[in-house]
């Protein structure tokens, strides 16, 4: 069975300070991996995707995830938090073709203080 | 602008009533997925229709129904509400064979 485990349920960092948001997945076959962000009240929006390509994958606003399959990780950081970085960040996975639905971490609220 | 539709954005709802959450995409897309999402729970699947005229369970189906329109809409009904209903609800579209999943912005759902 497929599933994925967000390891923290909150991070507090200060403004400047690097950001790591961990997730481990577990999966059957090879899968995708995506993080998916969420500001309060508001819709999903992704972050990066990972699909068998590149290891080292960068998405949007400085955010970056490394495929690491030894370790059935795919951990989320940032060099510099910003305030604007303070959401909730979701992992997610996925396996297969047409059809194939997202499989949610339950999520990691990340808190950045000034 | 191209994307997902929800409607309605709010509703309040007393238990036992019905109502049914309306979906609609315009990027062609065949997938359509109906997510619940929770407090400390992530979004979980609810029921999701891999092309026209297929649908399938998910995770949580109990308690809700669901139709596939046509390519464009998939729509969501719960018969009966519960307090336990109580959430928010994201609909998504995928193109087949890809990875780009587009959300709505999502229903909220409150059941006294």
């Amino acid at each position: 069975a497929q599933s994925v485990t967000q390891l923290d349920s909150h991070v507090s960092v200060s403004e400047g300070t690097p950001v790591l948001l961990r997730c481990n997945y577990s999966s059957s076959y090879s899968p995708s991996l995506f993080w998916y962000v969420q500001h309060p009240n508001k819709g999903l929006q992704l972050l990066l995707k990972y699909t068998s390509a590149a290891t080292l994958v960068k998405g949007i606003n400085g955010f970056e995830a490394e495929f690491k399959k030894s370790e059935t990780s795919f951990h989320l950081t940032k060099p510099s938090a910003h305030m604007s970085d303070a959401a909730e960040y979701f992992c997610v996975l996925t396996q297969g073709q047409a059809g194939t639905a997202l499989i949610f971490g339950k999520g990691t609220t990340l808190s950045v203080s000034s | 602008n191209a994307g997902v539709t929800q409607t309605p954005k709010f509703q309040v709802l007393k238990t036992g009533q019905s109502m049914t959450l309306q979906c609609a995409q315009d990027m062609n897309h065949n997938s359509m997925y109906w997510y619940r999402q929770d407090p400390g729970m992530g979004l979980r699947l609810i029921y999701y229709s891999a092309s026209e005229g297929t649908t399938d369970k998910g995770e949580v189906p109990n308690g809700y129904n669901v139709s596939r329109l046509n390519k464009r809409e998939f729509s969501l009904r719960l018969e009966s509400a519960a307090p336990s209903q109580t959430s928010v609800y994201f609909c998504a579209s995928r193109e087949g064979g890809s990875y780009g999943y587009t959300f709505g912005s999502g229903t909220r759902l409150t059941v006294v």
